[in-house]
């Protein structure tokens, strides 16, 4: 069975700070990881994938297997990265799109 | 394009009643995934449709089915709805082969009272 763990409900940081936003996840095959943000009174959407290696309005995510975790972090968090975070997983082996979510971190960033 | 849209966005229904959901997918997209969110669960997977066909389950009663059209459009029903069921329900959508992405509605939020 696949399970994401998001370690923290809440995470309160000031403008400016460094944010670590933590993913550990337990999967026997190969993973795919994902981190989806929804912003208040939005929908969920993609903030980044760990296949794609990439940087995302500051974030970013490295997949390390051998911990099992892919923690999102940011070096200097802006006002307008309060938002709820998921942590989600899918099987790259596998020809179907199920995600298996994390229960999710609420960043909120003091001015 | 237009996003991926959801009706009804609000329904209100009582204990033994069935409700269908609507997903419109993006165009051109051939995969709608369905979930549901709750306070105490978090996100949890219903089931994955793909061309027509039902391509992976969650833990989910009978009571929740689903399908998908021609036109890649989905329903998911419940019948005999409990209060457990009140929940925001969420469909994703996606292209289909490498691009996995998934792009998400806005949910119907549904309560059974």
């Amino acid at each position: 069975a696949q399970r994401v763990t998001q370690p923290e409900k809440l995470l309160s940081v000031f403008k400016g700070a460094p944010v670590e936003l933590k993913c550990n996840y337990s999967y026997s095959g190969s993973p795919e990881l994902f981190w989806y943000v929804q912003y208040s009174r939005q929908r969920l959407q993609l903030l980044l994938r760990h296949i794609s290696r990439e940087s995302i309005k500051g974030f970013t995510a490295d997949l390390n297997k051998g911990e099992t975790s892919f923690h999102l972090k940011k070096p200097f968090a802006q006002e307008e990265d309060s938002a709820m975070y998921y942590c989600a997983l899918r099987d790259s082996g596998g020809s179907n799109y199920k995600l298996t979510f994390g229960k999710g971190t609420l960043l909120t960033v003091n001015p | 394009k237009a996003g991926v849209t959801q009706t009804p966005r609000y329904l209100i229904k009582t204990r033994g009643q069935q409700v269908t959901l609507s997903c419109s997918p993006i165009s051109g997209h051939r995969s709608v995934s369905w979930y549901q969110q709750t306070p105490g669960q978090g996100l949890q997977f219903l089931f994955e449709y793909f061309s027509e066909t039902q391509r992976n389950k969650g833990n989910f009663p009978g009571r929740f089915s689903g399908r998908q059209f021609s036109n890649s459009r989905s329903e998911m029903n419940v019948s005999t709805l409990e209060l457990g069921d009140s929940a925001l329900y969420l469909c994703a959508s996606s292209p289909g082969g490498l691009h996995t992405t998934q792009y998400f509605g806005p949910g119907t939020r549904l309560l059974v009272l």
